[in-house]
């Protein structure tokens, strides 16, 4: 089947402007991470959901960073305001079940703010 | 919260030679952990796991043990072939809680 899917797959944003990214789960699967991997770095949690549930969010950096997932299924990432520091690849990971399950990745959007 | 620390950051083998990979923990709750492998440019695969319950866990030439006690666990791959070349991420996470990463060891296998 198809697995987790994320869009887009490369943002260039100018500094100071919005962008939203988007991470498609495996069908079914229950909870979603998102992870932000700067260059040369293990992924660093950002969010959980639990369905539509936003369980943890204590890895968000600052109130830039807003994530959602209304339906429990698709998410979005938003990042207002972008900042040079916010470079780096975002992951977006699903479990069919609870966070200790299999969590499968995402390819990832790799964010570029000039 | 759960501190996950990766050692070393860089290892080099000899084809057809062993590597190990260390990592150390915090959390003395934390009950599941994984193991990634990252190749260039690509997104992380799970290439093998290991619950609190069990002390050893073995896969072809992947082998993954842990010490609760000394919150510690060790990924060990045998007979190193040029595709393994990537870096590696070991992994530590409790109960409905978020996985928490090392920083990752890039391992190159020489000819």
């Amino acid at each position: 089947g198809a697995g987790v899917s994320q869009s887009p797959r490369y943002k260039v944003a100018k500094r100071g402007q919005d962008v939203a990214l988007r991470c498609d789960p495996i069908s079914g699967h229950v909870s979603l991470f998102w992870y932000q991997q700067a260059l040369g770095q293990g992924p660093e949690f950002l969010t959980y959901f639990q369905n539509e549930a936003q369980l943890d969010k204590s890895g968000l950096p600052s109130d830039r960073f807003f994530a959602e997932r209304p339906e429990g299924s698709v998410s979005t990432l938003k990042i207002q305001r972008t900042q040079q520091e916010d470079s780096a690849v975002y992951l977006c990971a699903s479990t069919r079940g609870l966070g200790t399950d299999t969590q499968y990745f995402g390819p990832g959007t790799r964010l570029t703010v000039l | 919260g759960e501190n996950v620390e990766q050692h070393p950051s860089t290892l080099s083998v000899q084809e057809g030679d062993s590597a190990v990979i260390k990592c150390t923990y915090s959390d003395s709750a934390s009950n599941y952990f994984p193991w990634y492998k990252q190749e260039l440019g690509k997104r992380p695969q799970l290439i093998i796991d290991i619950r609190s319950n069990v002390g050893e866990k073995k896969d072809q030439r992947i082998a993954v043990t842990l010490n609760k006690t000394a919150k510690h666990f060790s990924l060990h791959i045998t007979e190193t072939q040029p595709e393994d070349s990537a870096v590696y991420f070991c992994a530590a996470s409790k109960r409905d809680d978020k996985i928490i990463f090392g920083k990752g060891t890039r391992l190159h296998i020489l000819p």
